[in-house]
């Protein structure tokens, strides 16, 4: 079974671009999690998704946003870059039928994103 | 609000010895807390999930304690090796129960 796939591995974009980062899930897995991981503040959640609806949301301001496709397959964008946005972002994906704590997350590799 | 905290960001030990990691939890009572390992350059891999009611699970050489009272989880691994150096991330639920929180983390290293 193919595990969770992150596109693409590394973006370098400038300040007030946009991006959009992809992430295809585990086969049969529902639900998906976005999460932003730095040196200084860790894993933080960002969202979740499931049955292309969003499940749940951490506190982030609304330049990130996401969705998630028919196929499970999601995508996440933040408008506008800031420097402070120079992060690794992780995607997870679970069954997502007893609610994401309850159950074990596969992560993807990450998109590691600069902001110059 | 719920904080989550790994005492020590770096763990040394010696290869066969026993490391032991601790993850802090304060102002909530969480029902399960999950342990992942993180690699340089990889996201993060389940280890072991642990219920409030389960005192202590274990899993080959690894072993993780709950103890409500102390709020507090240990996590050991046993017969360490050099293998085992990895950055270590306890995740509890947020106090909503609906995402898994990360503490920062702590980074062992195992020499052989």
């Amino acid at each position: 079974k193919a595990g969770v796939t992150q596109t693409p591995r590394y973006l370098i974009k400038t300040r007030g671009q946009q991006v959009t980062l992809s992430c295809s899930p585990i086969s049969g897995h529902r639900s998906v999690s976005w999460y932003q991981q730095t040196p200084g503040q860790g894993l933080q959640f960002l969202f979740e998704y499931f049955s292309e609806t969003q499940r749940n949301k951490g506190n982030f301001p609304g330049r990130f946003s996401g969705r998630q496709f028919s196929n499970s397959r999601s995508e996440m964008n933040v408008s506008t870059l800031e420097l402070g946005d120079s992060a690794l972002y992780l995607c997870a994906s679970s069954l997502g039928q007893g609610g994401v704590p309850n159950e074990k997350l596969f992560f993807g590799s990450g998109t590691q994103l600069s902001v110059l | 609000s719920q904080k989550i905290e790994q005492n020590s960001e770096a763990l040394n030990i010696q290869e066969g010895k026993t490391a032991t990691l601790t993850c802090n939890y304060t102002n909530y009572s969480p029902a399960y807390l999950q342990w992942y390992r993180q690699d340089p350059g990889r996201g993060p891999v389940f280890l072991l999930l642990i219920r409030e009611n389960e005192k202590e699970k274990r899993k080959e050489r690894l072993k993780v304690t709950f103890d409500t009272t102390l709020k507090q989880s240990l996590f050991h691994i046993t017969a360490s090796q050099p293998a085992d150096s990895a950055t270590y991330l306890c995740a509890p639920p947020n106090q909503a129960g609906t995402a898994l929180i990360f503490g920062k983390g702590t980074t062992l290293s195992v020499s052989s």
